[in-house]
């Protein structure tokens, strides 16, 4: 088991483009979410799935944000017309549904992005 | 409003001094609480699940103790290694599975 897998690790973009983030979550973990974090905050819940099933996004989520999660195993965040004030890192994390770690949540090495 | 303030914002320690770090919490049913480091420019990485006050949760030189408005995260004889932003993060009844965290203690441990 390689933990949570994120890609890019790092991406530096222009105001204006389309950006795309890719998560791996841990093998057998049914539920994944996204997270944005800022320098001295903590992480800030985005959205997060069951399988295939978007479950909740969260009400700071702007329409230029949407997340896929289509077979139920890897999961993509794009956010369109990027601005500068979504530079940050975004945090990926899984956790199972049952079983001994059941309700944690494990998370990846992030991707961070810089808008200039 | 769900909410987690942690305290304080900073701590240095000497290599040995003991100290706890504090999480109080406002939820709308607690489903669990959680503790996480985090080292700079990675992920949280996972450390304690508590669920029910008075429950207690030990590694290494980390204990995390739970009550019904707070959470402290004792460290004891803490090492350099130790040095780390340790954040706190509950996750309400009311709320499905998102976890709400605090700012986080960044604490440095010198030798």
């Amino acid at each position: 088991d390689t933990g949570v897998s994120q890609d890019p690790r790092h991406k530096i973009t222009k105001r204006g483009q389309n950006v795309t983030f890719r998560c791996d979550p841990i093998s057998e973990h049914n539920r994944l979410y996204w997270y944005r974090q800022t320098l001295g905050q903590g992480p800030e819940f985005l959205t997060y799935f069951q399988n295939e099933a978007q479950l909740e996004k969260s009400r700071l989520l702007s329409d230029r944000f949407s997340a896929e999660r289509p077979k139920g195993s890897f999961s993509t965040l794009e956010i369109q017309r990027t601005e500068q004030g979504d530079s940050a890192m975004y945090l990926c994390a899984s956790s199972p549904i049952r079983g001994r770690n059941y309700n944690e949540q494990f998370f990846g090495p992030g991707t961070r992005l810089t808008v200039l | 409003e769900d909410q987690v303030t942690q305290s304080p914002e900073a701590l240095r320690l000497q290599e040995g001094e003991s100290s706890s770090l504090n999480c109080s919490y406002t939820v709308s049913g607690l489903r669990g609480l959680f503790w996480y480091r985090q080292d700079p420019g990675k992920g949280p990485e996972f450390l304690f699940t508590l669920y029910s006050a008075g429950e207690e949760k030990e590694k290494e030189r980390l204990k995390a103790t739970l009550t019904k408005k707070e959470s402290f995260l004792h460290i004891t004889a803490p090492k350099p290694e130790d040095s780390a932003t340790y954040l706190c993060a509950v996750q309400g009844t009311y709320n499905t599975d998102k976890l709400i965290f605090g700012t986080g203690t960044r604490l440095q441990v010198f030798p």
